[in-house]
């Protein structure tokens, strides 16, 4: 079963917009990640947030962390055609088994 | 550093045919591990491997064997094929388990007829 739930299932903004992404799973973990992957490609890792951490950042992306609530959210900021993706949550659990979530498919229209 | 690499990339099978799918990373991880990931979905773990002559089952290991006798090779066997296998398989590796980032393949699409 899947351990991570992306919201919404699909986003459609313009460039230069913000896109935000949420994450909710059902136990405890050790870190969560965000992958992204473009049509037909493989997945690439964006961040690594761990269960004590609150926030991070990278670049234009911020990931929070709210393990009270099980939820984690994406933010992109000043989006671009060129992230037209999809982005997925995956959390690890110290048991080496990595859960997905089904993902979030953004559409960045030029 | 070709990282992960992946063989073939796609693949067309008839039901009941067995065949090998090719991973291999050049970083010296540990860790390595064989997800599906069919429409829709998110990715799910079938094996994965802690180190060379260790493996383990993931969350869907019906239908695949997995072997791992050199830390940079991780070939994935679908003994009898049946459609319900047909999907893209990705093969992943990361220096400390899932603690860390996970690094991917390409993907292999499979067809099963």
């Amino acid at each position: 079963s899947q351990q991570g739930e992306e919201d919404p299932q699909a986003l459609s903004i313009q460039e230069g917009e913000n896109a935000t992404m949420n994450c909710s799973y059902k136990t405890s973990i050790n870190n969560l990640q965000w992958y992204r992957q473009n049509s037909g490609r493989g997945l690439v890792h964006l961040i690594l947030i761990r269960s004590n951490e609150r926030e991070k950042h990278s670049g234009r992306l911020r990931v929070t962390l709210d393990t009270s609530k099980k939820s984690s959210s994406l933010l992109i900021t000043a989006s671009r055609a060129a992230d037209t993706a999809s982005y997925f949550c995956a959390t690890d659990a110290w048991n080496n088994d990595m859960r997905f979530g089904a993902g979030t498919r953004l559409t960045v229209k030029p | 550093n070709a990282g992960v690499t992946q063989t073939p990339k796609f693949q067309v099978l008839k039901t009941g045919q067995s065949m090998t799918l090719q991973c291999a990373q050049d970083m010296n991880h540990e860790y390595m591990s064989w997800y599906r990931q069919d429409p829709g979905m998110g990715l799910r773990l079938i094996h994965y491997s802690v180190g060379a002559g260790i493996t383990d089952q993931g969350e869907v290991p019906n239908g695949y064997n997995v072997s791992r006798s050199t830390t940079e090779d991780f070939p994935l066997r679908l003994l009898s094929a049946a459609p319900s296998q047909t999907s893209v398989y990705f093969c992943a590796s990361g220096p400390m388990g899932t603690e860390e980032t996970q690094y991917f393949g390409p993907g292999t699409r499979l067809l099963v007829l």
